[in-house]
This record gives structure tokens, C-alpha cells and sequence, in this order.
């Protein structure tokens, strides 16, 4: 099993250009997340998808959209990126059921975005 | 507000040493408790878990977290550091402020070093 799928890996960007940072799960999950990680702050919450076809934001989302394409896909769009979006994102889904414990999440390995 | 603190930025310990990674939090309710450990350029991977039962929690790679509802703390333990074990170690919360999704409040990262 793949898990959590995040492209690209490392991305350079120009100040003003915009781009797309894709994430995909194999596990069936119905909820889906991206983070950024910045050095001193751990990991803050972007958006999230309780399931397809929904999303909120989290404790950053200035900045940025989502797409839930379908249950696998969770997709992270910078219209207009700018320096302060220099960071490291990442992509995670879970399965909330009710009655059922909740395990946390699965990761994918990251993408390392400059700005400059 | 509900938290997670990770009081120390870096420690280190000497390899055959126990270690031990603090973390307090602040939740209402009660709390499902995580430690995620990342590796260099890699996304985390889950290491253990508390949701209830045992205050002692058992997880992967030999490491096991304390449970102590009065002092409101989760500390990541090891009997003996490896030279492995040298990673970025983030404490995390499950989120039970109601949302349409199970959400995870990350602290900001202890950074384990381990000297031979």
C-alpha cells in the first residue's frame, strides 16, 4: 500500500506565480488534511475535508484553496504565492467512523516549497 | 484554548541512556494523545497512543509515554537511547472542540539528539 501520496516533492516558486500541490490516499479514508510545518512552530492546520465533498478551514488558510476531487484526492492551490508561504506541506488522512475509536492520522512524506 | 507544550526546543542524551521527551497539555474532555517522530526529510510516522485504559502506553521502536491526568502531561520515554533514535519527536492532541473531523493540535517539536 502506498498510503498518503504527495507531488511534487520540492517545488521553487516565483513570487506571484501560483501552483497545485496534489495529495492522494489508498485507505479508503473519508477525512483528509494539509499542514505546514515551519521550523519552531510545528505543524499548523491549513484546510481539511470531513468528507468528499466538504471543507473547512483550519488555523491558516489565508492564502490558499482546496479541492476534494473524490474520496482519494485533496488537492492545495496557492493563487498567488508569496515568501511567507516558504514552508513544508503536508498531507494526512484519517477514518472517523462513529462508535468507532479514532487512530489518528497517516502522513504523506511532505513537499518542500521555496518562494522566492 | 486548547494546547499542547513541548517546553524543551532540543535534547540530548548519550546513547545507552534513558531519555525522556516532556509534554503537557490542555483539552476539555478527555484527551486521545499521540507522539509522531520525523526523521529527516520524511513526513511522521506515529509512534504511540493514548485514548484510554493503562497510563502507560507502549509504541513502536521501544518507546512507551506516561499518562498523568494531574499534572496534565504525556511524556515520551526510552530505557535506553540508540543513535537512531535522533529525531524531530512532535507530541499532538486530538482536537475535541466540535468539528466535522477529528483534527490533531501539534506542539512545536523537540528536536532528540543522541550522542554515541
Amino acid at each position: 500500500n502506498a498510503g498518503v501520496t504527495q507531488t511534487p516533492k520540492f517545488q521553487v516558486l516565483k513570487t506571484g506565480q501560483s501552483m497545485t500541490l496534489q495529495c492522494a490516499q489508498d485507505m479508503n479514508h473519508n477525512s483528509m488534511y494539509w499542514y505546514r510545518q515551519d521550523p519552531g512552530m510545528g505543524l499548523r492546520l491549513i484546510y481539511y475535508s470531513a468528507s468528499e465533498g466538504t471543507t473547512d478551514k483550519g488555523e491558516v488558510p489565508n492564502g490558499y484553496n482546496v479541492s476534494r476531487l473524490n474520496k482519494r484526492e485533496f488537492s492545495l492551490r496557492l493563487e498567488s504565492a508569496a515568501p511567507s508561504q516558504t514552508s513544508v506541506y503536508f498531507c494526512a488522512s484519517s477514518e472517523s467512523r462513529q462508535g468507532s475509536p479514532w487512530y489518528g492520522y497517516t502522513f504523506g512524506s511532505g513537499t518542500r516549497l521555496t518562494v522566492v | 484554548a486548547q494546547s499542547v507544550a513541548q517546553p524543551e526546543d532540543q535534547v540530548n542524551v548519550a546513547e545507552g541512556n534513558p531519555l525522556t521527551v516532556k509534554c503537557t497539555y490542555s483539552v476539555s474532555g478527555n484527551p486521545y494523545l499521540f507522539w509522531y517522530v520525523q526523521y529527516p526529510n520524511r513526513g511522521l510516522q506515529f509512534l504511540l497512543k493514548y485514548i484510554t485504559g493503562d497510563n502507560l502506553v507502549k509504541g513502536s521502536y521501544g518507546f512507551e509515554a506516561e499518562f498523568n491526568k494531574s499534572q496534565t502531561s504525556f511524556h515520551l520515554k526510552k530505557p535506553s537511547a540508540l543513535v537512531s533514535d535522533s529525531a524531530l519527536y512532535f507530541c499532538a492532541v486530538r482536537d475535541t472542540e466540535y468539528s466535522s473531523a477529528s483534527k490533531i493540535i501539534f506542539g512545536s517539536g523537540t528536536r532528540l539528539s543522541i550522542r554515541p
